[in-house]
């Protein structure tokens, strides 16, 4: 079946460590993709999102991810941490032809200070 | 102004009552979905309203979940003689139009629904 994987269910950091999520898809053709962050007690939220251009893209609070489409992966980087970075983060697909997204079970990161 | 708005924010029900949930939209976002997401997995698609079109459908997970939207307002998901795997938390989101993918979806706070 299409999927979207996150393979770390819990990670748990210490400030200023280099954080990367991993985020793999099983969708053939072209797709659009997203890295969604829900802070405690928090709405969801747009981390940043991948259409098309440069792989290497660019989101709030310092949060980058690069889409390697030889390896369907949208990986989520971020240099160092913070402990306001404590959140839940959730990739997502939206494959071609569809509008609603389609969710990975989401990975817990927490940081300790 | 507001964002995406759902209440209750927490339901418990018993098994086999009907339950109905609701959204508020942001103002002028045309795109309305569904989502919800069960205890330690992902959010699962259940259904997408765009304008007037007919929706989509095809993630409701049985004939017992409906869902109404009139016109570009408010929506509601009805669950009808609710099981114990419905207990999740169902959150609604909404997007300017759905004509565009580069729309950003907002979501509510979400409801947080225990069958018993």
């Amino acid at each position: 079946a299409q999927s979207v994987s996150q393979h770390n269910h819990h990670v748990i950091l210490s400030e200023a460590a280099s954080l990367e999520l991993g985020c793999n898809y099983s969708y053939g053709g072209t797709v659009n993709l997203f890295w969604y962050v829900q802070y405690p007690g928090q709405h969801l939220q747009l981390l940043l999102k991948y259409f098309s251009g440069d792989p290497l893209v660019k989101g709030i609070k310092g949060f980058e991810a690069e889409f390697i489409k030889s390896k369907f992966s949208f990986n989520l980087r971020k240099p160092s941490v913070q402990w306001s970075d404590t959140a839940e983060y959730f990739c997502a697909v939206i494959p071609t032809g569809r509008r609603a997204l389609t969710f990975g079970s989401g990975t817990r990161l927490q940081v300790q200070p | 102004g507001a964002g995406v708005s759902q209440s209750p924010s927490n339901k418990v029900t018993e098994k086999g009552k009907d339950v109905e949930l609701r959204c508020d939209p942001i103002s002028g976002h045309t795109a309305l979905y569904w989502y919800r997401q069960r205890l330690g997995q992902g959010l699962e698609f259940l259904i997408y309203f765009q304008g007037n079109s007919a929706p989509d459908k095809s993630g409701l997970p049985s004939d017992r979940f409906s869902a109404e939207r009139t016109g570009e307002s408010v929506s509601t998901l009805t669950i009808q003689r609710t099981q114990q795997e419905d207990s999740a938390v169902y959150l609604c989101a909404s997007s300017r139009s759905s004509g565009s993918i580069n729309n950003e979806q907002f979501f509510g706070p979400g409801t947080r629904l225990t069958v018993l």
